[in-house]
């Protein structure tokens, strides 16, 4: 069954500590791994697609990796406006363009 | 409009009711996708539309669920006979072409059955 776990649930930092948020997939076939970031209320709003283990983007203070089982979204010096809850979603390439998300990582980040 | 827009922003129906909601994408965007979000969860697939063809219609639960794309712009995704587990915000995003992977999401629908 494709599936895809976030990790943790919930994650509270101090401004400027850095930590790293995980997502692993176990997926038939993988086009493409994409992350987004959730406000409250709000539809996701797109960050990274990554395409292939070994690949890496960054964008401000957040930088994603990919290997062939997992995904890591590593914040570094993280400030309050990035409290928000970060999703992992997997695009199979089993014919058709179906996505599957992960539940979910709340962050949490305290001046 | 800039983004993905969707309507009604909130919606509460009684149980067995008809539903529709709809959603606008942004100007050009031929890829459509619905998705439904509960809470605490990530959003779930229900279909995706390539122009106004459903090229893949795997997500949508039932028979109840049904979407729509005339004219390759809008989408209306339809519920019959709502039960209250349809409670859910229903997410709509577009991207520009076959393939892409950046998907514009709207603000969602939020669909209360009582």
């Amino acid at each position: 069954e494709d599936q895809v776990t976030q990790s943790p649930e919930a994650l509270r930092l101090q401004e400027g500590e850095s930590s790293s948020l995980n997502c692993s997939y176990t997926v038939s076939g993988l086009r493409g791994l994409f992350w987004y970031r959730q406000d409250p209320g709000k539809g996701p709003e797109f960050l990274f697609t990554l395409y292939s283990a070994g690949e890496e983007k960054e964008k401000e203070r957040l930088k994603a990796t990919l290997t062939k089982k997992e995904s890591f979204l590593h914040i570094t010096a993280p400030k309050p406006e990035d409290s928000a809850t970060y999703l992992c979603a997997v695009q199979l390439n089993t014919g058709g363009f179906k996505t599957i998300f992960g539940a979910g990582t709340r962050l949490f980040v305290k001046a | 409009g800039a983004g993905v827009s969707q309507t009604p922003s909130n919606k509460v129906t009684e149980k067995g009711k008809y539903v529709e909601l709809r959603c606008d994408p942004i100007s050009g965007h031929t890829a459509l996708y619905w998705y439904r979000q509960s809470l605490g969860q990530g959003p779930e697939f229900l279909i995706y539309f390539q122009g106004t063809g459903a090229a893949d219609d795997s997500g949508l639960p039932n028979d109840r669920f049904f979407a729509v794309r005339p004219e390759g712009s809008v989408s209306t995704l339809k519920i019959q006979r709502t039960e209250r587990g349809d409670s859910a915000v229903y997410l709509c995003a577009s991207s520009p072409q076959t393939g892409d992977t950046e998907a514009f999401f709207g603000q969602g629908t939020r669909l209360t059955v009582v």
